[in-house]
Protein backbone atom coordinates (compact mmCIF):
# COMPACT_ATOMS: atom_id res chain seq x y z
CA UNK A 1 0.00 0.00 0.00
CA UNK A 2 1.06 3.83 -1.14
CA UNK A 3 1.80 5.55 2.81
CA UNK A 4 2.45 9.13 2.46
CA UNK A 5 3.45 10.67 5.93
CA UNK A 6 3.30 14.11 7.30
CA UNK A 7 5.81 15.52 10.04
CA UNK A 8 2.93 16.99 12.25
CA UNK A 9 -0.73 16.44 12.67
CA UNK A 10 -0.69 19.41 14.51
CA UNK A 11 1.42 22.66 14.87
CA UNK A 12 1.03 25.86 16.23
CA UNK A 13 3.31 28.43 15.50
CA UNK A 14 3.70 32.56 16.08
CA UNK A 15 3.48 35.14 13.56
CA UNK A 16 6.54 35.93 11.69
CA UNK A 17 7.93 32.07 12.25
CA UNK A 18 9.49 29.98 9.75
CA UNK A 19 7.53 26.88 9.01
CA UNK A 20 8.64 23.62 7.76
CA UNK A 21 5.78 20.97 6.90
CA UNK A 22 7.70 17.28 5.48
CA UNK A 23 6.43 15.01 3.44
CA UNK A 24 7.26 11.76 2.86
CA UNK A 25 5.84 8.87 0.26
CA UNK A 26 7.40 5.17 0.31
CA UNK A 27 6.44 4.18 -3.74
CA UNK A 28 9.21 6.01 -5.18
CA UNK A 29 6.28 8.41 -7.12
CA UNK A 30 7.29 10.94 -9.42
CA UNK A 31 4.55 13.64 -8.57
CA UNK A 32 4.24 15.33 -5.24
CA UNK A 33 1.26 17.94 -4.13
CA UNK A 34 0.51 20.38 -1.28
CA UNK A 35 -2.72 21.52 -0.65
CA UNK A 36 -4.08 23.39 1.99
CA UNK A 37 -8.19 22.50 2.74
CA UNK A 38 -10.32 25.40 4.33
CA UNK A 39 -14.03 24.91 5.02
CA UNK A 40 -16.29 25.71 2.14
CA UNK A 41 -13.08 26.10 -0.39
CA UNK A 42 -12.26 22.73 -0.66
CA UNK A 43 -8.81 21.71 -1.35
CA UNK A 44 -6.70 24.01 -3.31
CA UNK A 45 -2.87 23.51 -4.84
CA UNK A 46 -0.32 25.80 -3.72
CA UNK A 47 2.56 23.80 -5.37
CA UNK A 48 3.46 20.70 -7.04
CA UNK A 49 6.63 18.89 -8.13
CA UNK A 50 7.09 16.50 -10.93
CA UNK A 51 10.38 15.09 -10.08
CA UNK A 52 13.64 15.68 -7.90
CA UNK A 53 14.05 19.19 -7.76
CA UNK A 54 11.77 20.31 -10.21
CA UNK A 55 8.69 22.34 -8.88
CA UNK A 56 5.65 24.50 -10.30
CA UNK A 57 3.38 27.66 -8.51
CA UNK A 58 -0.25 26.37 -8.15
CA UNK A 59 -3.29 28.68 -7.63
CA UNK A 60 -2.29 30.00 -4.40
CA UNK A 61 1.32 30.52 -4.25
CA UNK A 62 1.77 33.60 -2.58
CA UNK A 63 3.57 33.19 0.81
CA UNK A 64 4.88 29.84 0.03
CA UNK A 65 8.18 27.92 -1.39
CA UNK A 66 8.78 24.30 -1.80
CA UNK A 67 11.56 22.03 -1.71
CA UNK A 68 12.04 18.54 -3.49
CA UNK A 69 15.91 17.22 -3.26
CA UNK A 70 15.21 13.79 -2.65
CA UNK A 71 12.20 12.02 -4.50
CA UNK A 72 10.58 11.10 -1.55
CA UNK A 73 10.55 14.20 0.36
CA UNK A 74 8.96 17.12 -0.29
CA UNK A 75 8.73 20.55 1.76
CA UNK A 76 6.64 22.89 2.26
CA UNK A 77 7.95 26.53 3.80
CA UNK A 78 6.61 29.44 4.75
CA UNK A 79 9.03 31.75 4.79
CA UNK A 80 7.06 34.33 7.30
CA UNK A 81 3.75 32.40 8.61
CA UNK A 82 0.61 34.89 9.21
CA UNK A 83 -2.68 34.21 10.83
CA UNK A 84 -4.26 33.66 7.32
CA UNK A 85 -1.85 30.53 6.72
CA UNK A 86 -4.01 28.86 9.55
CA UNK A 87 -5.07 26.07 7.31
CA UNK A 88 -5.28 22.24 7.23
CA UNK A 89 -2.34 21.25 4.71
CA UNK A 90 -2.61 18.10 2.74
CA UNK A 91 0.49 16.48 0.84
CA UNK A 92 -0.29 14.31 -1.91
CA UNK A 93 1.72 12.08 -4.53
CA UNK A 94 1.04 10.32 -7.47
CA UNK A 95 3.13 7.42 -9.71
CA UNK A 96 3.13 7.82 -13.13
CA UNK A 97 3.90 4.07 -14.14
CA UNK A 98 1.04 1.77 -15.02
CA UNK A 99 -1.96 3.35 -16.35
CA UNK A 100 -2.63 6.76 -18.35
CA UNK A 101 -4.04 8.70 -15.35
CA UNK A 102 -3.63 7.37 -11.72
CA UNK A 103 -5.01 8.78 -8.87
CA UNK A 104 -3.61 10.60 -6.03
CA UNK A 105 -2.61 9.39 -2.64
CA UNK A 106 -3.39 11.36 0.27
CA UNK A 107 -1.21 12.00 3.68
CA UNK A 108 -3.63 12.57 7.16
CA UNK A 109 -2.78 16.25 6.94
CA UNK A 110 -1.31 18.97 9.20
CA UNK A 111 -3.21 21.43 10.67
CA UNK A 112 -1.53 24.39 11.63
CA UNK A 113 -2.56 27.15 13.81
CA UNK A 114 -0.75 30.77 13.32
CA UNK A 115 -1.10 33.01 16.26
CA UNK B 1 -10.62 27.46 -16.36
CA UNK B 2 -11.73 24.16 -15.00
CA UNK B 3 -14.55 24.72 -12.12
CA UNK B 4 -16.14 21.67 -9.81
CA UNK B 5 -19.52 23.07 -7.87
CA UNK B 6 -21.05 20.49 -5.05
CA UNK B 7 -23.75 22.70 -4.46
CA UNK B 8 -24.80 20.63 -1.23
CA UNK B 9 -22.49 21.64 1.89
CA UNK B 10 -24.13 19.75 4.47
CA UNK B 11 -26.62 16.51 4.18
CA UNK B 12 -28.03 14.66 7.32
CA UNK B 13 -29.79 11.93 7.08
CA UNK B 14 -31.26 8.85 8.91
CA UNK B 15 -29.11 5.37 8.67
CA UNK B 16 -30.28 3.23 5.99
CA UNK B 17 -32.04 5.43 3.68
CA UNK B 18 -30.13 6.21 0.04
CA UNK B 19 -28.71 9.55 -0.64
CA UNK B 20 -27.30 11.33 -3.46
CA UNK B 21 -24.42 13.94 -3.39
CA UNK B 22 -24.23 16.47 -6.80
CA UNK B 23 -21.25 17.42 -8.39
CA UNK B 24 -20.88 19.55 -11.67
CA UNK B 25 -18.03 20.12 -13.06
CA UNK B 26 -16.98 22.85 -16.23
CA UNK B 27 -13.85 22.19 -18.93
CA UNK B 28 -12.78 22.85 -21.78
CA UNK B 29 -11.06 19.97 -22.30
CA UNK B 30 -12.68 16.92 -24.64
CA UNK B 31 -10.06 14.65 -22.58
CA UNK B 32 -10.55 14.41 -18.64
CA UNK B 33 -10.90 12.98 -15.45
CA UNK B 34 -13.23 12.77 -12.78
CA UNK B 35 -12.64 11.65 -8.94
CA UNK B 36 -14.60 11.19 -5.94
CA UNK B 37 -12.85 11.10 -2.36
CA UNK B 38 -13.99 10.43 0.86
CA UNK B 39 -12.36 12.21 3.92
CA UNK B 40 -13.51 10.65 7.27
CA UNK B 41 -12.64 11.82 10.62
CA UNK B 42 -9.40 10.97 10.52
CA UNK B 43 -8.35 13.64 8.20
CA UNK B 44 -7.03 11.78 5.01
CA UNK B 45 -8.33 11.70 2.21
CA UNK B 46 -8.81 8.31 0.36
CA UNK B 47 -9.99 7.74 -3.08
CA UNK B 48 -13.06 6.23 -4.54
CA UNK B 49 -13.24 5.85 -7.96
CA UNK B 50 -11.74 7.32 -11.23
CA UNK B 51 -13.75 7.92 -14.23
CA UNK B 52 -12.28 9.64 -17.78
CA UNK B 53 -14.73 11.57 -20.09
CA UNK B 54 -14.81 8.78 -22.83
CA UNK B 55 -16.58 6.49 -20.78
CA UNK B 56 -19.82 7.10 -19.49
CA UNK B 57 -20.84 3.95 -17.61
CA UNK B 58 -22.49 3.87 -14.86
CA UNK B 59 -20.55 2.08 -12.16
CA UNK B 60 -21.43 0.05 -8.90
CA UNK B 61 -19.26 -0.76 -6.36
CA UNK B 62 -21.53 -2.26 -3.35
CA UNK B 63 -23.67 0.47 -1.71
CA UNK B 64 -21.72 2.78 -3.76
CA UNK B 65 -22.89 4.09 -7.43
CA UNK B 66 -21.76 6.61 -9.19
CA UNK B 67 -23.98 8.29 -12.27
CA UNK B 68 -21.73 10.47 -14.95
CA UNK B 69 -23.68 12.34 -17.63
CA UNK B 70 -21.64 14.19 -20.00
CA UNK B 71 -24.43 16.03 -21.22
CA UNK B 72 -25.24 17.72 -17.76
CA UNK B 73 -21.45 17.92 -17.03
CA UNK B 74 -22.46 15.86 -13.83
CA UNK B 75 -20.92 13.25 -12.25
CA UNK B 76 -23.16 12.66 -8.82
CA UNK B 77 -22.48 9.95 -5.99
CA UNK B 78 -25.25 7.40 -4.31
CA UNK B 79 -24.91 5.63 -1.02
CA UNK B 80 -27.81 3.16 -1.02
CA UNK B 81 -28.59 1.61 2.64
CA UNK B 82 -26.36 4.59 4.13
CA UNK B 83 -24.80 3.56 7.54
CA UNK B 84 -22.80 5.65 10.20
CA UNK B 85 -19.31 4.46 8.80
CA UNK B 86 -20.70 6.55 5.34
CA UNK B 87 -20.35 10.07 7.33
CA UNK B 88 -17.47 12.19 6.29
CA UNK B 89 -16.77 14.98 4.00
CA UNK B 90 -16.96 13.71 -0.03
CA UNK B 91 -15.23 16.09 -2.26
CA UNK B 92 -15.22 15.71 -6.06
CA UNK B 93 -12.57 16.71 -8.51
CA UNK B 94 -11.63 17.26 -11.90
CA UNK B 95 -8.21 16.57 -13.64
CA UNK B 96 -7.27 17.93 -17.29
CA UNK B 97 -6.13 14.75 -19.39
CA UNK B 98 -2.65 16.59 -20.33
CA UNK B 99 0.22 18.29 -18.71
CA UNK B 100 0.88 17.98 -15.12
CA UNK B 101 -3.06 16.48 -14.65
CA UNK B 102 -4.11 18.73 -11.44
CA UNK B 103 -6.84 18.07 -9.67
CA UNK B 104 -9.76 20.72 -9.11
CA UNK B 105 -11.53 20.12 -6.40
CA UNK B 106 -15.14 21.14 -5.37
CA UNK B 107 -16.23 22.52 -1.91
CA UNK B 108 -17.03 19.44 -0.63
CA UNK B 109 -20.38 17.93 1.05
CA UNK B 110 -20.10 16.87 4.43
CA UNK B 111 -22.81 13.82 5.34
CA UNK B 112 -23.70 13.14 8.53
CA UNK B 113 -25.67 9.45 8.89
CA UNK B 114 -27.48 9.15 11.76
CA UNK B 115 -28.15 6.20 13.85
Amino acid sequence: DVKVTQSSRYLVKRTGEKVFLECVQDMDHENMFWYRQDPGLGLRLIYFSYDVKMKEKGDIPEGYSVSREKKERFSLILESASTNQTSMYLCASRGLAGVAYNEQFFGPGTRLTVL
Amino acid sequence: AQKVTQAQTEISVVEKEDVTLDCVYETRDTTYYLFWYKQPPSGELVFLIRRNSFDEQNEISGRYSWNFQKSTSSFNFTITASQVVDSAVYFCALSEGRGAQKLVFGQGTRLTINP
